[in-house]
């Protein structure tokens, strides 16, 4: 069965600085990995995700995702953070076979909290 | 920006109680999912639905409860009768074609049961 553990539940940094928010999962087949985000009093929002290719995937605004298949793990990482990044992060796996609705498995999430 | 809408935001009722969740998906997307936050925990896969029937299921989605699309638009969750351990944040996301496509969620139902 698969699972997904997020070790931090809270992450307290200075803006600017930089933010690591770590994912390692457990699964005995290929996943799809995923990053979601939830901004207070809204639904979760997909950051970035992997299915293949480069294991380093970008979102737009900053962030960074690198899947790590010999350490089952695909972290959270942003060089500089701005206040607006404040929120919690639920890293998510699916399985990628034939007739999976996709159905997503989540950490516990991590509250990000940026201070100025 | 199409989105996925729920109603009520917060729902409050007494044990025993039915409640039903209310979800409007994005209008072209065809997979619809039901999932749980129990204040504090994981997020949890409840069910999935697809081609007007459940597709997957949870072991957490016991005979209490049941899905719809009653009308083409709306995707409900129905619990019919609320324990107080079904307190926690549903939210409901939905998905076009294609597989491993980005599930759009919802910004959840807060349910409490007292």
């Amino acid at each position: 069965a698969q699972s997904v553990t997020q070790l931090d539940s809270q992450v307290p940094v200075f803006e600017e600085a930089p933010v690591e928010l770590r994912c390692n999962y457990s699964s005995s087949v290929s996943v799809y990995l995923f990053w979601y985000v939830q901004y207070p009093n809204q639904g979760l929002q997909l950051l970035l995700k992997y299915l293949s290719g480069s294991t380093l995937v970008e979102s737009i605004n900053g962030f960074e995702a690198e899947f790590n298949k010999s350490q089952t793990s695909f972290h959270l990482r942003k060089p500089s953070v701005h206040i607006s990044d404040t929120a919690e992060y639920f890293c998510a796996v699916s399985e990628p076979s034939e007739g999976s609705q996709g159905n997503l498995i989540f950490g516990k999430g991590t509250k990000l909290s940026v201070k100025p | 920006e199409p989105e996925v809408t729920q109603t009520p935001s917060h729902q409050v009722t007494q044990m025993g109680q039915e409640v039903i969740l209310r979800c409007v998906p994005i209008s072209n997307h065809l997979y619809f999912y039901w999932y749980r936050q129990i204040l504090g925990q994981k997020v949890e896969f409840l069910v999935s639905f697809y081609n007007n029937e459940i597709s997957e299921k949870s072991e957490i989605f016991d005979d209490q409860f049941s899905v719809e699309r009653p009308d083409g638009s709306n995707f409900t969750l129905k619990i019919r009768s609320t324990k107080l351990e079904d307190s926690a944040m549903y939210f409901c996301a939905s998905r076009g074609t294609g597989n491993y496509n980005e599930q759009f969620f919802g910004p959840g139902t807060r349910l409490t049961v007292l």
